[in-house]
């Protein structure tokens, strides 16, 4: 495509459920970005992939969270056991080379996570 | 984690109305960028500044690469309807190569 895609759009769940979310950045994008967006919030940096490897998973505000990428292509970011404090617009983006380099940052339209 | 400090937070402001917004940080960055993000859509490069005392226009847009690094501003000119969003200044610091620290946004109302 185009663009970054995101899936699902919207996800309600319940507290306790898995969730996964899935990126497809823009073809040939190696560097690869995980956000969490809470309301009326800024962007908060979760997690970065250059080509399959993550060198920093610093981000991730517990071990409930991982991620992967395969094939230099597809990420998806998995919630375990989910809790309210997860709700929030999980964002992906992708760039061409990483932003330290100049890359520009396309972002994903975010997947909208509610908890209940 | 660290953020920049963003203000103003909100504006209502009239059509055709100038736009001033700012981004201030204790720490020196060696990239600026402004965003914008539309409901339901992700954020948007509007521009980037790379040197300090860098001042840049896209359009209507302008904003300026604070000469003691720690800044930057954003100018609109001539407001219009389609200005509606949220407006996000970002930073990159040198000690990463790929982490953009983000401001908290400033949310740009129109008034009818």
């Amino acid at each position: 495509g185009a663009g970054v895609s995101q899936s699902p759009s919207n996800k309600v769940t319940e507290k306790g459920k898995d969730v996964e979310l899935r990126c497809d950045p823009i073809s040939g994008h190696t560097a690869l970005y995980w956000y969490r967006q809470r309301l009326g919030q800024g962007l908060e940096f979760l997690i970065y992939f250059q080509g399959n490897s993550a060198p920093d998973k610093s981000g991730l505000p517990s071990d409930r969270f991982s991620a992967e990428r395969t094939g230099e292509s597809v990420s998806t970011l998995t919630i375990q056991r989910t809790q309210q404090e997860d709700s929030a617009v999980y964002l992906c983006a992708s760039s061409l080379v990483p932003s330290g380099g100049g890359g520009e940052l396309f972002f994903g339209e975010g997947s909208r996570l509610t908890v209940l | 984690g660290q953020q920049l400090n963003q203000s103003p937070q909100s504006m209502f402001i009239q059509e055709g109305e100038d736009v001033s917004m700012n981004c201030t940080s204790s720490s020196i960055f060696n990239t600026w960028l402004w965003y914008k993000q539309d409901p339901g859509e992700g954020p948007v490069l509007l521009i980037a500044l790379y040197k300090a005392g860098e001042l840049t226009s896209n359009g209507r847009l302008t904003a300026q690469f604070g000469i003691t690094r720690k800044d930057s501003f954003l100018n609109i000119s001539a407001s219009i309807p389609s200005d509606v969003g949220i407006y996000f200044c970002a930073g990159q610091q040198m000690d990463s190569n790929y982490q953009l620290i983000w401001g908290a946004g400033t949310k740009l109302i129109i008034k009818p």
